[in-house]
Formats: C-alpha cells, sequence, structure tokens
C-alpha cells in the first residue's frame, strides 16, 4: 500500500462551521505534512508531525488545529475559517531517517469557504 | 531568498517532442533531495524523479530525465517524446537534510505550466 488518502476531496463550509479534513497513511511513515495551496500557487508547508509530535507550525492562524491521533492518521480540524483560506489541502508522509527519498501525497481536498 | 527557482511560468511542447524544464536550488546543506512533481488539474501531486545531492549518475524514470549540475545549482527536468498527458503544471522542490525533522519538508518552486500540442 503505497498511498496516502485524504477525504474529503471536495468540502464546501460557512465562516461558523466546524469541520475536519483526514489524511491516512498506512506505508509506516513517522513524519507526515499538511500543505496548503492556493489557485496557481505551489504548495506551502502548514504543519509537520514527527513520531505524532507537533514539530513544526509555519505561523499558522489558530482556527487551523491539526492532530495525529496515531501514526496512521493526520487530521486537520477547521474552525471559524475566512474565505481567503479557500485553497487545496495536502497531506504527504515521509519516511523517517535513511535517504532523502520522495513524499508521497495524498489528492487533496479541495476547501470552498463561503 | 527564494529556495527552489523555476523562471518558465509556462512552456509549450509539440508532441513526441523533448521538453527541458529549468529548476535552480539554493542550500549550504551538503545532503539535499530533488524532486520533480506533476500535477494535474485534478490536483493530486504525482512523483516523477528524484535525484540525491551525493548520487553520481543522473537520475531516469522512463520518459523522465533529471539533468543535475551540482556545481551550478541547477536540476532540470526532461521530458523525452512528449504526450498530450503530459500537459499539467510541474514542481522542482527540494529537502534539506539535517537532524530536525522541519528541514525535511519540502520546499517548492513556483511550478511550470506546460503545454502538449498535437
Amino acid at each position: 500500500d503505497t498511498e496516502v488518502t485524504q477525504t474529503p476531496k471536495h468540502l464546501v463550509m460557512g465562516m461558523t462551521n466546524k469541520k475536519s479534513l483526514k489524511c491516512e497513511q498506512h506505508m509506516g511513515h513517522r513524519a507526515m505534512y499538511w500543505y496548503k495551496q492556493k489557485a496557481k500557487k505551489p504548495p506551502e508547508l502548514m504543519f509537520v508531525y514527527s513520531y505524532e509530535k507537533l514539530s513544526i507550525n509555519e505561523s499558522v492562524p489558530s482556527r487551523f488545529s491539526p492532530e495525529c491521533p496515531n501514526s496512521s492518521l493526520l487530521n486537520l480540524h477547521l474552525h471559524a475559517l475566512q474565505p481567503e483560506d479557500s485553497a487545496l489541502y495536502l497531506c504527504a508522509s515521509s519516511p523517517r531517517g535513511g535517504p532523502l527519498r520522495e513524499a508521497f501525497f495524498g489528492q487533496g481536498t479541495r476547501l470552498t469557504v463561503v | 531568498a527564494q529556495k527552489i527557482t523555476q523562471t518558465q511560468p509556462g512552456m509549450f511542447v509539440q508532441e513526441k517532442e523533448a521538453v527541458t524544464l529549468d529548476c535552480t536550488y539554493d542550500t549550504s546543506d551538503p545532503s539535499y533531495g530533488l524532486f520533480w512533481y506533476k500535477q494535474p488539474s485534478s490536483g493530486e501531486m504525482i512523483f516523477l524523479i528524484y535525484q540525491g545531492s551525493y548520487d553520481q549518475q543522473n537520475a531516469t524514470e522512463g520518459r523522465y530525465s533529471l539533468n543535475f549540475q551540482k556545481a551550478r545549482k541547477s536540476a532540470n527536468l526532461v521530458i523525452s517524446a512528449s504526450q498530450l498527458g503530459d500537459s499539467a503544471m510541474y514542481f522542482c522542490a527540494m529537502r534539506e537534510g539535517g537532524p530536525e525533522t522541519g528541514r525535511r519538508a519540502l520546499t517548492f518552486g513556483s511550478g511550470t505550466r506546460l503545454q502538449v500540442q498535437p
């Protein structure tokens, strides 16, 4: 299994809603990432988890709250978002240690905030 | 300062021709990895090819090859025999080595949109 699975694929939410994005991998990777990608821009790093612990938060607003309940699962909890938060949210994982090999990406969640 | 620079916002190529997408990078780490990803309009990031900083030979994966010139800090992607399905956004990315996890996250260039014409 060499997949990173993200759900849902599309999400429309209001500014007062609370929703969660889910990311799952079963490759035994111990580093997981959330990226945000605005239209026609490259992905930008949001959070890094290493061994289920948050190691990097790239100054992301608190309305985005990550969670890593176990080594296979990564969530991104959303609350009180703004329309400018509409973007493609990509999850990725990579093996810790060893060669600097590829990161495996999920298909992304396309989020629209209305 | 930009760590990854892609100077071609858009490129056109005729079907069955070869095309080179440019990428230069900047790092002081001796250990790093360079990646190319393809992103079609569906949004998924598809891994194409990887080059490690200590690799002696240029990486190749099928129709993709990476022209790695370490002294010039360039890692250009060459796609041979272009196909219509190659039309997509292409990102060059780098992961710098080091003990901290954060330094292992990918940094992306701004991307090149490739359009293959019949």
